[in-house]
Parts: structure tokens; sequence; C-alpha cells
């Protein structure tokens, strides 16, 4: 079986400085992870993934976020936290060496960011 | 990447009747999954939707409450049936593209209120 778990139900921040939501996984095989937002009445989009490759994966609006296998986490990171950061943000995985083949996603994790 | 619209955006319904949420994806994908978040959760996997072949549901979900359909490759609907106030939530389409970059995109989502 495959899960995820994000301890934080809410993170804050002051904008301008960095932020961190954290994010850990338990898979049988290798992982695919993954993390998305999800803004106010509406839907999830996504942030960033890791397949394969550099520990340290960038994406969308300036996130990145590192896969540590022997930690089992996947930590979403941002240098400079925006106001409009503000949302919910969900981590998932997925394990395609246990034939599962959709996403499992955390219970998510609110940033607030303050001016 | 792929685009998936959703219709009804949002519906209030009287608790006993019927809606259909209708799923169109703007590429042939093999597989759509629909997820259920209630309110302030974590997304919930229903069912997995292949073409040709009858949705797998997971545990908790069962076919008369939720019927689903996949008529081709690109458009899904669920049916949530005989709806109580328990049923009000978030109703989320999403698909994968078969050999692509593995995301999963979802669409906006339907959002139910049950009186």
């Amino acid at each position: 079986a495959q899960s995820v778990a994000q301890p934080e139900d809410q993170v804050n921040v002051a904008e301008g400085n960095p932020l961190t939501v954290k994010c850990t996984y338990s898979v049988s095989g290798n992982p695919y992870l993954f993390w998305y937002v999800q803004y106010p009445n509406r839907g999830l989009q996504f942030l960033l993934k890791y397949i394969t490759g550099d520990n340290l994966v960038k994406g969308s609006y300036g996130f990145e976020a590192e896969f540590n296998k022997s930690q089992t986490s996947f930590h979403l990171k941002k240098p400079s936290a925006l106001v409009s950061d503000s949302a919910l943000y969900f981590c998932a995985v997925r394990d395609l060496a246990s034939g599962y083949s959709t996403l499992t996603f955390g219970k998510g994790t609110m940033l607030l960011v303050s001016p | 990447s792929a685009v998936i619209s959703q219709k009804p955006s949002r519906d209030i319904c009287q608790r006993g009747t019927s809606l259909t949420i209708q799923c169109q994806v703007d590429s042939q994908v093999t597989m759509m999954f629909w997820y259920r978040q209630q309110p302030g959760q974590s997304l919930t996997l229903i069912a997995t939707a292949n073409q040709g072949s009858e949705a797998t549901y997971e545990s908790g979900f069962v076919i008369d409450k939720f019927p689903i359909s996949r008529p081709n490759l690109t458009f899904s609907t669920l049916t949530v049936s005989n709806m109580s106030p328990e049923d009000s939530s978030i109703y989320l389409c999403s698909a994968y593209l078969a050999g692509g970059p593995h995301e999963q995109f979802f669409g906006p989502g339907t959002r139910l209120t049950v009186l």
C-alpha cells in the first residue's frame, strides 16, 4: 500500500521569508512524487514532480522540492514567500511497482502568508 | 498536458434525487478517475474508469450509489444516486496521459450541496 503524511495542518510565514511544507511517504517500490496546489473554489493545479534523476526538482511559481530517499521525504520549499502563495497544498505519491495506478494524497497543508 | 472540464460546476439538490456529473478531456486518455473532496478535507478516490470495462470502485464506494460511465476515451460521467446531505462534497474528475509526463490533471470540480 502507498501512503502520504503531511504532518502540519497549517503553516504560517511572513511574506519574503522562506517556506517549507513537509511531506513523507511510504511505498513498496520506487515512488513517483507530486505536489499540487488548490486555491479557494478551484481544482488542483500541478506544481512539480519527482520521477527520477536530480533530487532537487523545480516547479511552477518558484517552488522546489527535495527528494530524500533515506528519510522518505519530499518537502516543498520556496526561498521567498508571496501573499498570493496562500492556498492548500497537497503532496501525492504513486507507486507503479505495486500496480496501483492512481495517486494517493496527503491530507493537505494550508499555507498562510502574511503581508 | 490535458485540459479537463466538468459540468455542472455546482448544484443544489434535494435529498433522494440523483445528479449526473460530466467530465470531458481534450485528449484521449486511457484512465480516468473520480475523487470526492469533503469540505476542508483531502481527496478520496471513488473509482477508476477505464474505457470499455466496468469501473473499479474503492472500498466504501459502490456502483449502485455512484454509477460511472466511460463511453469513449475522452468522456466520463459520475452519478450520485439517492442523495443525502452526507453526499455534499466537491467531486473531481482526473486523468493522466499514458506514456506522458506522469502527472494527473484535474477538472475544476463540481460542488454539490444536498438539502
